[in-house]
Parts: C-alpha cells; sequence; structure tokens
C-alpha cells in the first residue's frame, strides 16, 4: 500500500511561509509523489508533484529529500484561502494514475 | 476547471432502494474514479475505469457496481443502499501523461441512507 505519514494538524499565521511536512520512507525509485489539497466542502484539487528534483508551480513549492524518504510541500506566504486539508500521496507508475489518499494534514491559517 | 459535474449533488433514500450516481466530463479523460469520503478516513477508491467498458475495483467496492458505456459518463450504482454508504462521493478523472496524471476532481455527492 502507498502509505505517507503527515503530521494531523498545522498552523501558521497569514503572510508567513508553510511547510508541510511527509515521510514516505518506503518510496520506491519510480514513484511520484503528488500533493492536493482539500478546501472546505470542496473536492481536492492538484497541487504540485514531483519525482527527484525540487519542483516549483504558481501555487507551491516541493522539495524532496535526496534519499526521497521524505518531501515538504513549502507554501511561500500562506492566505486565508490555504486554510484546507492537504495530502501527500504516493503515485505508482502504471497504476492507471490511482492514488490512494489518506487522512492528510489539516493546515490552519490565522488572520 | 474541468468540467465534472456530479448529479445529484444530494440525496437522501432509505435502506434497501437502488441508487445511481452519475458523473459527467467534458474533458475527454480516459481515466474515471469514484471516491468516497467519510469523517476519520480521508478519500477511498471505490471503483475506477480505464477507458470505456473497462472498469476495476478499488479498496472499497463492495456494494457498488460502475458502468462506463460512453467516455464522458461513469455511474456509481448502489444496487440496494444501506446506512454504512452514508457518504459524501467523488468522482475525479485523468488524462493520460504517461508515468502521472493530474486527477481532477467534482464537486462531490452527497448520499444520506436513512
Amino acid at each position: 500500500d502507498a502509505k505517507t505519514t503527515q503530521p494531523n494538524s498545522m498552523e501558521s499565521n497569514e503572510e508567513e511561509p508553510v511547510h508541510l511536512p511527509c515521510n514516505h520512507s518506503t518510496i520506491s525509485g519510480t514513484d511520484y509523489i503528488h500533493w492536493y489539497r482539500q478546501l472546505p466542502s470542496q473536492g481536492p484539487e492538484y497541487v504540485i508533484h514531483g519525482l527527484t528534483s525540487n519542483v516549483n508551480n504558481r501555487m507551491a513549492s516541493l522539495a524532496i529529500a535526496e534519499d526521497r524518504k521524505s518531501s515538504t510541500l513549502i507554501l511561500h506566504r500562506a492566505t486565508l484561502r490555504d486554510a484546507a486539508v492537504y495530502y501527500c500521496i504516493r503515485g505508482r507508475r502504471g497504476s492507471n494514475y490511482k492514488l490512494t489518499f489518506g487522512k492528510g494534514t489539516l493546515l490552519t491559517v490565522n488572520p | 476547471d474541468a468540467g465534472i459535474t456530479q448529479s445529484p449533488r444530494h440525496k437522501v433514500t432509505e435502506t434497501g432502494t437502488p441508487v445511481t450516481l452519475r458523473c459527467h466530463q467534458t474533458e475527454n479523460h480516459r481515466y474515471m474514479y469514484w471516491y468516497r469520503q467519510d469523517p476519520g478516513h480521508g478519500l477511498r477508491l471505490i471503483h475506477y475505469s480505464y477507458g470505456v467498458k473497462d472498469t476495476d475495483k478499488g479498496e472499497v467496492s463492495d456494494g457498488y457496481s460502475v458502468s462506463r458505456s460512453k467516455t464522458e459518463d461513469f455511474l456509481l450504482t448502489l444496487e440496494s443502499a444501506t446506512s454504512s454508504q452514508t457518504s459524501v462521493y467523488f468522482c475525479a478523472t485523468a488524462r493520460d501523461r504517461g508515468n502521472t496524471g493530474e486527477l481532477f476532481f467534482g464537486e462531490g455527492s452527497r448520499l444520506t441512507v436513512l
């Protein structure tokens, strides 16, 4: 099973950076790391994904450890709209893009 | 926006009745998925489809069946609804992008089985 470990909850202040950690110690060499988030009363939405290198997009950055056993999602300046549950997921190659969601990290952003 | 529409968005039904949830997409994505979300469990995959008439089971498929007769529609059927199937159901799609693909989710269908 494609398990990852995340803290249940984290808190941040508005306009400060947020670092959301994820452990995936049993990751295989071809597994991607995906991050999704789910705002209240909505379906999950894609944030970012990566394999080995750090990745950046307009929403966030993804820092992947050299041994790939952990990764960190970085929100550079948290806003109130970033309050959501963040899911870190291992994507297995050749799995028809099936993703196994855990319970994620509930991020609270304080004004 | 991936153009995913779920219907109905809300439904209340009684134990033992059949229920069908519909997922409609306008993106011509090959892959479609049904998840359920319950407090304390996160999202769990029920069934998925990797093409027209090609479907397979997910981790919590008991009590559910699916059909996909055309690319744009993926139906989830509860033959005889039970209270344990009270949940929020999410449909998702993915296009074929090689090793990895982004999932696009619908807004969810809240089902209550009394």
